[in-house]
Parts: structure tokens; sequence; C-alpha cells
């Protein structure tokens, strides 16, 4: 069974940083890409960025471009998020998601399995 | 980008009905790359449909997706109590960008 368990969120000031991290379980975790979705309060989903299982390529929505930093550690079988200069508009419930083993492009792709999300709270 | 807008907003209805959801695309979805999504209060997103119109592993066959190009349709063919949710459709053709969601609620 294929499981995706985020950490590192919580309450940051404007401009702060923070750091998320998704430990994969059930599956062979450098064989997939790997992605994070957010979803703000209330709203619906936002894509944000993908890294590709074992040649590092990675993609950013415009919206975190420059600012967020998408890493994996396969011997760890860990997926990371470095948030840097962070606005109020990134507080939002991240998750970490798996590309759907199903199709055959690693991106992009629909999402076959989710994390249960960590929350992210930007304010002063 | 292409902008995905779901209809209607909000769909009333009773279990054992039939729901009918909408997704149109700004323009056309290379080789139908759309997927849909249930989200249920509190939960993580599932994925239902993708390619269109292919059920993902484990989803009932009361569930069924159909379009191409611009325009998508997720049914439902006999509500149950755990479908009253929420609903989103997703394009990845080029690059990905998720429609804003239809509210499936008790009638």
């Amino acid at each position: 069974e294929v499981q995706l368990l985020e950490s590192g969120g919580g309450l940051v000031q404007p401009g702060g940083s923070l750091r998320l991290s998704c430990a994969a379980s059930g599956f062979t975790f450098s064989n997939y890409a790997m992605s994070w979705v957010r979803q703000a309060p209330g709203k619906g989903l936002e894509w944000v960025s993908v890294m590709s299982g074992s040649s590092g390529v990675t993609y950013y929505a415009d919206s975190v471009e420059g600012r967020f930093t998408i890493s994996r550690d396969n011997s760890k079988n860990t997926l990371y998020l470095q948030m840097n200069n962070l606005r109020a508009e990134d507080t939002a419930v991240y998750y970490c998601t798996q590309r759907n083993p199903e199709t055959s492009r690693w991106f992009p792709s629909s999402f076959a399995n989710w994390g249960q999300g960590i929350l992210v709270t930007v304010s002063s | 980008e292409i902008v995905l807008t779901q209809s209607p907003g909000t769909l009333s209805l009773s279990p054992g009905e039939r729901a009918t959801l909408s997704c149109r695309a700004s323009q056309s979805v290379s080789s139908s790359y759309l997927a849909w999504y249930r989200q249920k209060p509190g939960q993580a997103p599932r994925l239902l449909i993708y390619d269109a119109s292919t059920r993902a592993t484990g989803i009932p066959d009361r569930f069924s997706g159909s379009g191409s190009g611009t325009d998508f349709t997720l049914t439902i063919s006999r509500l149950e109590p755990e479908d009253f949710a929420v609903y989103y459709c997703q394009q990845y053709g080029s690059s990905i960008t998720f429609g804003q969601g239809t509210r499936l609620e008790i009638k």
C-alpha cells in the first residue's frame, strides 16, 4: 500500500522560510516523479512543483518559481520542498503526490496517490 | 495556461439519482489528458478518472468519464452517500491546471 506522510508545516512570518518533507513507502520511490500540490483554505487545487524520479529534472509553477526548491533523497524515500520568502498567499494545505503509475509520461501527469496534507500558515 | 471551468458550481441531488458534471477547457486538451478527482471534507483528493475516460484502480463502475477537445463530462450513474463531495477536473496536456470545483450536495 502506497503511503505518503508530510511533515514540517506550521506558522511562519511573511518573508520567512520553511521546509516540508514527505516520507514515502509502499512503492519504488526512485521510479516515480513526485509533485507538491497545494490548496488554500476553502479554495481549489494548485500544482506547485514536480521532480523526476532519478534524473533531477524539476519544474515549478510561476507563482513559486525562484522562491521554492523541490528536492528528493531516494536513499531515504523522501521528497522535500524548501520554501523561502514566504507570502500570505502561500498559506495552504500542501499535499505530496505520486504521479499515476498507469501512465507512461512522467510529467505532466495525473496524481494517483496523495498524502494527508500539511498546513502552512504565513502570517505575522 | 489552459483554464478549466467547471459547471455547475453546486449540484443538489438525492441518493440514487444520476449526476452529470461538466469541465470546459479554454483550449483543446491534447490527447484527452484530463482527470477527475473527488474530495471529501477534510480529506485529500482521490483520483477517479484519467485520460478522460479510464477509471482509476478501485473506482466503481458507477463513475464514468467522457469527452475530448475542450468539453469533458463526469457522470455518476447512481449517487451513493459517500459521493456527496467536491469534484475537480485537472488537465495535464500542457503543464497542469485544475478547475475550480463542483460541489455535489444532498437535496
